[in-house]
């Protein structure tokens, strides 16, 4: 398997403009989880799906962050508009289960850069 | 609430041995995690704790003590390659990842 895709890798954006970031998991893998991670406050969880339907998007800044997964091989998460407080690396990740033993499968991230 | 602790930044000689420790206090536990993650790169696994004691994997070790909230992660013949930061990530009862600041590992010759 060629192991969990994120689309783009880096993506630099004027303020206001919507982001789009993508997502392919790991074939078989029931749970996605999208991740932001910044210098000041490390690797957070946003929001995470189990079989496609969102469970927990309790960590979703606010109402600018929108994320959906529409089949089981695709999952976006959308920013509109974006700000320059956006700006970090956004981590997609995928595993088996959720519980005890699940190893999570991350992305190579996009930077993302919000001027 | 919910807590992790580890210490920002280590330094340590090539060679030799470095422990990384990692305190929590979470709603629950269901396991503790930890992480590599090289500069630029995302996390990778490296291992994984349930119940107490010592789990060894080559050069890389972790222990755990449920009763303490305590766990560590030894590194032994430390390589230069083992430059990174390292993730303690706890697994509380709902079966969320509580995640650790992280401590960045900087191997000297």
């Amino acid at each position: 398997d060629a192991g969990v895709i994120q689309s783009p890798r880096h993506e630099v954006t004027e303020m206001g403009q919507e982001v789009t970031l993508r997502c392919k998991p790991i074939s078989g893998h029931d749970y996605l989880f999208w991740y932001r991670q910044t210098m000041m406050r490390g690797l957070e969880l946003l929001i995470y799906f189990n079989n496609n339907v969102p469970i927990d998007d309790s960590g979703m800044p606010e109402d600018r962050f929108s994320a959906k997964m529409p089949n089981a091989s695709f999952s976006t998460l959308k920013i509109q508009p974006s700000e320059p407080r956006d700006s970090a690396v956004y981590f997609c990740a995928s595993s088996l289960f959720a519980d005890y033993y699940n190893e999570q499968f991350f992305g190579p991230g996009t930077r993302l850069t919000v001027l | 609430g919910q807590n992790i602790d580890q210490p920002t930044e280590m330094t340590a000689t090539e060679g030799a041995i470095v422990q990384i420790n990692c305190t929590y206090q979470t709603s629950g536990f269901n396991g503790l995690f930890w992480y590599q993650q090289h500069a630029g790169e995302a996390p990778t696994f490296l291992s994984y704790n349930v119940l107490d004691g010592l789990e060894e994997k080559g050069r890389f070790s972790s222990f755990l003590s449920r009763s303490k909230g305590y766990s560590y992660l030894l590194l032994k013949e430390l390589q230069m390659k083992d430059s990174a930061s390292y993730l303690c990530a706890v697994l509380d009862s709902n079966y969320q990842l509580i995640w650790g600041a992280g401590t960045k590992l900087i191997i000297k010759p």
